[in-house]
């Protein structure tokens, strides 16, 4: 069974509208990581965000903001005021404190910013 | 700081023919781990160490695939002998266990084609 699940295969948006990335995770352990990481066109995996399974604070960095619920087994990603920039293929990745430090990523959404 | 560097960036290789790929993790890292990302299967873990030992290979395709990490500072992924089937980027990433979590920092990746 598919332990992150990113139902948002492809997404596309106009420039300055505001975009939630979706990602539902799946786990019995009461300790547990998220994390959310960026890969532009370049290739290159950037870290973006990791919150703990008991810190449900919800986090703002900038136009990015990332809504953790444990309700639902949610952590959505929003990204405010959209870029071309911004443009990228974006996963979340679940770590089990049970299984050690593998991560399990979801397949990915790829965001494109229409200028 | 230096991030996760690999080499080469590229790879181009004849059926048969032994890669290796290489990788120099975050220096203070005591994990390290290897990717594969195909669009057909996204990304995959194919083995990792902690403190230079081999943790879980069960992601390793088949024998020939092979990981070694002599030291804390370099880690190989070879493939002998090379299909065309293992064209993929190949991504190395290191980790720093702490207490509140830890997240994983990846190299620029290695685009492996086998003709």
């Amino acid at each position: 069974a598919q332990k992150v699940t990113q139902a948002q295969t492809e997404i596309s948006v106009v420039e300055k509208e505001d975009v939630t990335l979706d990602c539902v995770y799946e786990t019995r352990d009461t300790t547990y990581y998220l994390f959310w990481y960026k890969q532009p066109p370049s290739g290159e995996l950037v870290f973006l965000i990791r919150r703990n399974s008991f810190d449900e604070q919800n986090e703002i960095s900038g136009r990015y903001s990332w809504n953790f619920q444990k309700s639902t087994s949610s952590f959505n990603f929003t990204i405010t005021a959209s870029q071309v920039v911004d443009s990228a293929v974006y996963f979340c990745a679940l770590s089990e404190a049970r299984t050690g430090n593998q991560f399990y990523f979801g397949t990915g959404t790829s965001l494109t910013v229409i200028p | 700081d230096a991030g996760v560097i690999q080499s080469p960036r590229h790879e181009v290789t004849e059926m048969g023919q032994e890669v290796t790929l290489r990788c120099k993790p975050i220096s203070g890292h005591d994990y390290l781990f290897w990717y594969r990302q195909t669009m057909m299967r996204g990304l995959e873990l194919l083995i990792y160490f902690n403190n230079n030992v081999p943790i879980d290979d069960s992601g390793m395709p088949e024998d020939r695939f092979s990981a070694k990490m002599p030291n804390a500072s370099f880690s190989t992924l070879k493939i002998q002998p090379s299909e065309p089937r293992d064209s993929a980027v190949y991504f190395c990433a290191s980790s720093l266990w702490l207490a509140g979590g830890f997240e994983q920092y990846f190299g620029p990746g290695t685009r492996l084609t086998v003709t």
